[in-house]
């Protein structure tokens, strides 16, 4: 079944050691999401690529960074953990503009992150 | 700039009875989508249903339907039957026809109860 996976579900760093959450995508979608969901809270997006396109959301911290180096693969790095950036990071895709797949937002199962 | 808000933060309803989830929303735009997503919980957030601003018709999707009241900005979730399976937080959201991302409401917590 095509999918979104996240890499690892759980996630466990220190303060201030860096921590990198994989994501891959056997959708071939060129949308990729990363949000930031804090307990009992809607996501917040954090940036999105459309293929090699990044775009930042205004209020993402600069701790927070992205890479994508194919269709299939998207990363984010936190630099430099914080506590207060212990949440789920989830991922999602969507397809490209005008495709039937361009409406709908899939999910990746989420990577719990905590930070100690 | 969008909003969507979601008055209920916690609904509850009895197994194989009807419950409706309410969502406001504000948009500019004339070309825009709704959505509610289901997120158990543990588990991966799942589109339940999705209207488009330009159709009259609401959604309906086995048990899930939509209210979709465009002039008064209302899109509310009717589950119907419901099931223990049911039992997780829904979001309501939006997106704009020129943007890529979704505007989330705060979220319902539903509970079945058996």
């Amino acid at each position: 079944d095509a999918m979104v996976i996240q890499n690892p579900r759980y996630q466990v760093t220190q303060f201030g050691k860096p921590v990198t959450l994989s994501c891959s995508q056997t959708l071939n979608h060129n949308v990729m999401y990363w949000y930031q969901q804090k307990s009992s809270q809607a996501p917040k997006l954090l940036f999105h690529y459309y293929d090699k396109d990044f775009n930042n959301e205004a209020d993402t911290p600069d701790n927070f960074q992205s890479r994508r180096p194919n269709t299939s693969f998207c990363f984010l790095d936190i630099r430099s953990p914080g506590l207060g950036d212990a949440a789920m990071y989830l991922c999602a895709t969507s397809g490209s503009l005008g495709g039937p797949s361009y409406n709908e937002q899939f999910f990746g199962p989420g990577t719990r992150l905590t930070v100690l | 700039a969008q909003t969507v808000t979601q008055s209920q933060p916690e609904m509850s309803v009895q197994e194989a009875e009807t419950v409706t989830l309410s969502c406001t929303y504000d948009t500019s735009e004339s070309d825009y989508y709704l959505f509610w997503y289901k997120q158990p919980p543990s588990r991966q957030m799942i589109l339940v249903i999705r209207q488009e601003a330009y159709k009259q018709q609401n959604a309906t999707e086995n048990r899930f339907s939509v209210n979709f009241q465009k002039a008064a900005k209302s899109f509310s979730l009717k589950i119907s039957d419901s099931q223990l399976g049911d039992a997780a937080m829904y979001f309501c959201a939006c997106r704009s026809g020129s943007a890529r991302q979704l505007t989330f409401g705060s979220g319902t917590q539903l509970t079945v109860l058996p």
